[in-house]
């Protein structure tokens, strides 16, 4: 079946504008995962939607980002006035969340790159 | 907090040869672990996953990896590599209970392998 898609795959802007990744998870995936691969810090969590509950945000690292998932599927997400070391691959992954678990396996989609100039 | 270490930034190693990718990590709960593949442009694949049971996992394209929970490791291993293993290597941890948190993934700075033909 379709894995997670992401589009644009690569965003170039300039510093100030904003921009909007958009995310399309796995059909039937309630969870879905947004990170950030940047040169020098890994892979960090960014924000986390599961199901109709209030977002875990606790990884965005400014107010100039916010995130959005409409009707369960489809996220979007928005960084405003864009700056240098916003540059970095964002990801996203989706899962199959079940009652009573814990971590299910999270599924990646190839992410877009965005460079801010 | 979690945190999760990869000693080795780069690795490279003869076509054939054995392979060993360390990974330790610092968790104050019960974790869920797992190893991740990405190649040049694309997202993360999961190679395997654990969170109970045989210490010993076996994922996809012949890799292995071992639990040892009184040294905090989950190294990676596979007994022959070949050249299309080439690429980055991501170990992360997550919790098994769920927390208030959902199941964001903490990664690892990755491991860069390299084959040599």
């Amino acid at each position: 079946g379709a894995g997670v898609s992401q589009s644009p795959s690569n965003k170039v802007t300039e510093k100030g504008k904003d921009v909007e990744l958009r995310c399309d998870p796995i059909s039937g995936h309630t969870a879905l995962y947004w990170y950030r691969q940047s040169l020098g810090q890994g892979l960090e969590f960014l924000i986390y939607f599961q199901g109709n509950s209030a977002p875990d945000k606790s990884g965005l690292p400014s107010d100039r980002f916010s995130a959005e998932r409409t009707g369960g599927s489809v996220s979007t997400l928005t960084i405003q006035r864009t700056q240098q070391e916003d540059s970095a691959v964002y990801l996203c992954a989706s899962s199959l969340k079940r009652a009573g678990l814990a971590a299910d396996t999270q599924y990646f989609g190839p992410g877009t790159r965005l460079t801010v100039l | 907090a979690q945190s999760v270490t990869q000693p080795d930034i780069h690795i490279t190693v003869s076509e054939g040869a054995s392979l060993e990718l360390r990974c330790n990590y610092s968790y104050g709960a019960t974790p869920y672990l797992f190893w991740y593949v990405q190649s040049p442009g694309q997202g993360l694949q999961l190679l395997l996953k654990y969170f109970s049971g045989d210490t010993l996992v076996q994922g996809i394209k012949g890799f292995e990896a071992e639990f040892k929970r009184s040294q905090s490791s989950f190294n990676l291993r596979k007994p022959s590599v070949h050249w299309s293993d080439a690429a980055e290597y991501f170990c992360a941890v997550g919790p098994y209970i769920l927390t208030g948190g959902g199941n964001k993934l903490t990664f690892g700075t990755g491991t860069q392998l390299k084959v040599e033909l």
